[in-house]
């Protein structure tokens, strides 16, 4: 198994230019969430997904749009890149079940944006 | 909301020494979830330890240990023995479950500001 994987893992935008960040888990999670690192202020979500078919914001939502395409994909839109977006973005998956006792988050390896 | 403070920012010791990184938390739910993540240079996030609310039994595994007491809202981590290989961001995160519309469960994690810590041979 994969686990989580992103793509791509490096990206330069100029502001103002669009792209997509594509996460994907093959671990048959419900939830699915996007997070952004940045320098001393540990990660903070975006957006998530409790399951498919459903999105909500997080605590950073402004400036990201994202699409819960099926169970495995989850992707982030960035409409109109600003330097204030540059950071590395984490998206995650668990499977948050409550008898099952087992509630924490796999991550992906990341992608490290940089907006000029 | 929740919040979680990791006071120390960066701790540097030599090899072979204990060392503690500090954790607390702040939430007014009764049940939660408390977790430790590591993070290497290489970047990625490795999930280490996971604590219910309802059990304060505390725990070792190999090199480390972990201390939970709801009284103090602390769950501490020890790595005994340090190891260079031990040189990494090291993450304390809370979570609230949660149901959605369609009775999924579904947990978002608040981060501490992370512990650079450099262990030095």
């Amino acid at each position: 198994n994969a686990g989580v994987t992103q793509t791509p893992k490096f990206q330069v935008l100029k502001t103002g230019q669009s792209m997509t960040l594509q996460c994907a888990q093959d671990m048959n999670h419900n939830s699915m969430y996007w997070y952004r690192q940045d320098p001393g202020m540990g990660l903070r979500l975006i957006y998530y997904s409790a399951s498919e078919g459903t999105t909500d914001k997080g605590e950073v939502p402004n400036g990201y749009n994202v699409s819960r395409l099926n169970k495995r994909e989850f992707s982030l839109r960035l409409e109109s890149a600003a330097p204030s977006q540059t950071s590395v973005y984490f998206c995650a998956s668990s499977e948050a079940l409550m008898w099952a006792n087992s509630y924490e988050q796999y991550f992906g390896p990341g992608t490290r944006l940089t907006v000029t | 909301a929740q919040k979680v403070t990791q006071a120390q920012t960066e701790i540097s010791v030599v090899e072979k020494e204990d060392v503690t990184l500090d954790c607390v938390y702040e939430t007014r739910d009764t049940t939660y979830y408390l977790f430790w993540y590591k993070q290497p240079p290489s970047g990625e996030l490795v999930f280490l330890i996971r604590r219910n609310s309802f059990d304060e039994q505390n725990e070792i595994s190999g090199r480390y240990s972990w201390n939970f007491q709801k009284s103090t809202s602390s769950f501490n981590f020890t790595i005994t023995a340090s190891q260079v290989v031990d040189s990494a961001v090291y993450f304390c995160a809370l979570s609230l479950l949660r149901l959605n519309a369609g009775g999924t469960s579904y947990g978002k994690l608040t981060f501490g500001q992370g512990t650079i810590l450099t262990v030095h041979p």
